[in-house]
This record gives C-alpha cells, structure tokens and sequence, in this order.
C-alpha cells in the first residue's frame, strides 16, 4: 500500500531534551511537508522540501530542524530551543507538478512535560 | 502574502439536510490551487475536493460541491444529504500555482461540523 508513515503516533519527552519525529512516504512525491496543528489554530507550517537535500522554513521554524537525505524520508526535530512544542504534528508529501494534492500521515502527538 | 480564511468556528446540520461551509482567501495569483480536507475524530486529514482556479466549472464530489467565486476570491464548501460520518473538521487550503516556482499550501484555521441526529 503506498501511503505515508509517521512514527510514533503518542511521544513523551521531559522538557530540555530534543526529540525526533519520523515521516517516511512510499509515493515518490518529491515534495514533503511537516505541520503543527494546535486547537483552533488550523495546520501551520513548520519545514517543507521540494527536492533531496534542500529545505525551506515555513512560518513557525524556530525551535525545529529538518533533514531530507533520500527522498522518501524527511525527520522533523524538535529541539530543546522550542518554547511549546506540546502540539499534534502532521507529515504530508504532493507531487510538484498537476494534478496538485497533499497525502497526509496519521500524524504524531507529542507531550513535553 | 496568501491569506486563507474561515470565519465559523463550528456549525451544525440535521442529518439529511444541506450545509455550507464558508472559506476566502487572499492572492495576487491568478493561477492557483484550491482545497477542502476533512479531519475526523481519527485527526486523519482526508482530501474532499479541489479546485483549479483557471477551471470556472465548479467541482463536484458525489454530495460534496464547491462555489467558487474567483473575482470575490470566495471558496465556499457545500455538503448535501449530511451523514453522521461527516461531522468533523473542515479545513480550506490554498496553493500557488506551478508557474510560481513554490509549492506551499496554507490552511485556513478549520470549521468544526457536527451532525444533528
């Protein structure tokens, strides 16, 4: 089955440790996205990459790193520095021609405490 | 920048009635991508419909239909014979058209639909 994967769906961290969200897609979309969704303020975007090493900041990239060595896989880091990183995260991927659409993982809860 | 918009929080419907569900956004862009995606219970996000800007028909998914409005820059999602299954979240989203060299979508902050029974 193509789709994405994102692992863990629940992840518990202590504050002051950085943590490492997984997103790994099997559609052969070059383009892929990582989000942070909190009540009432929609989908925001953290990181996105269009092609195998390079990356972009979205609007909330303090705190948060990314890497993108294959094309399938793209990490998203949450660091020490982010000031609230209890949030649900979402990883997408879309083709970067048309037709356009954005496939979702199930995404990854994660409590800082 | 591109803006998106949805001005309810949260509406409901009677089961088998018809509801819309408001969305507008801002651009400079005359070529461009528009969406609606479901969020359910599970926090899966599931696409709805889409809509090219360039295409004037408006798009239609089984009981799912949009009206796009493109010189009032309105994308307006309207659900008939509503289902206990589609009480969810709904979110508008946005994209630059390939021409624009970026592939950034933006979401709009989401309405909640709950379904009367």
């Amino acid at each position: 089955d193509g789709g994405i994967t994102q692992s863990p769906k629940y992840l518990f961290r202590k504050e002051g440790q950085n943590v490492t969200l997984s997103c790994e897609q099997n559609l052969n979309h070059d383009a892929m996205y990582w989000y942070r969704q909190d009540p009432g303020q929609g989908l925001r975007l953290i990181y996105y990459s269009q092609i195998v090493n390079d990356f972009q900041k979205g609007d909330i990239a303090e705190g948060y790193s990314v890497s993108r060595e294959k094309k399938e896989s793209f990490p998203l880091t949450v660091t020490s520095a982010q000031k609230n990183p209890t949030a649900f995260y979402l990883c997408a991927s879309s083709t970067v021609g048309q037709p356009s659409r954005q496939y979702f993982g199930p995404g990854t809860r994660l409590t800082v405490t | 920048a591109q803006t998106v918009t949805q001005s309810q929080p949260e509406m409901s419907v009677q089961e088998a009635e018809t509801v819309t569900l408001s969305c507008t956004y801002d651009t400079s862009e005359s070529d461009y991508y528009l969406f609606w995606y479901k969020q359910p219970p599970s926090r899966q996000m599931i696409l709805v419909i889409r809509q090219e800007a360039y295409k004037q028909q408006n798009a239609t998914e089984n009981r799912f239909s949009v009206n796009f409005q493109k010189a009032a820059k309105s994308f307006s999602l309207k659900i008939s014979d509503s289902q206990l299954g589609d009480a969810a979240m709904y979110f508008c989203a946005y994209r630059r058209g390939t021409t624009s060299g970026t592939y950034k979508y933006i979401f709009g902050t989401g309405t909640r639909l709950k379904v009367l029974a």
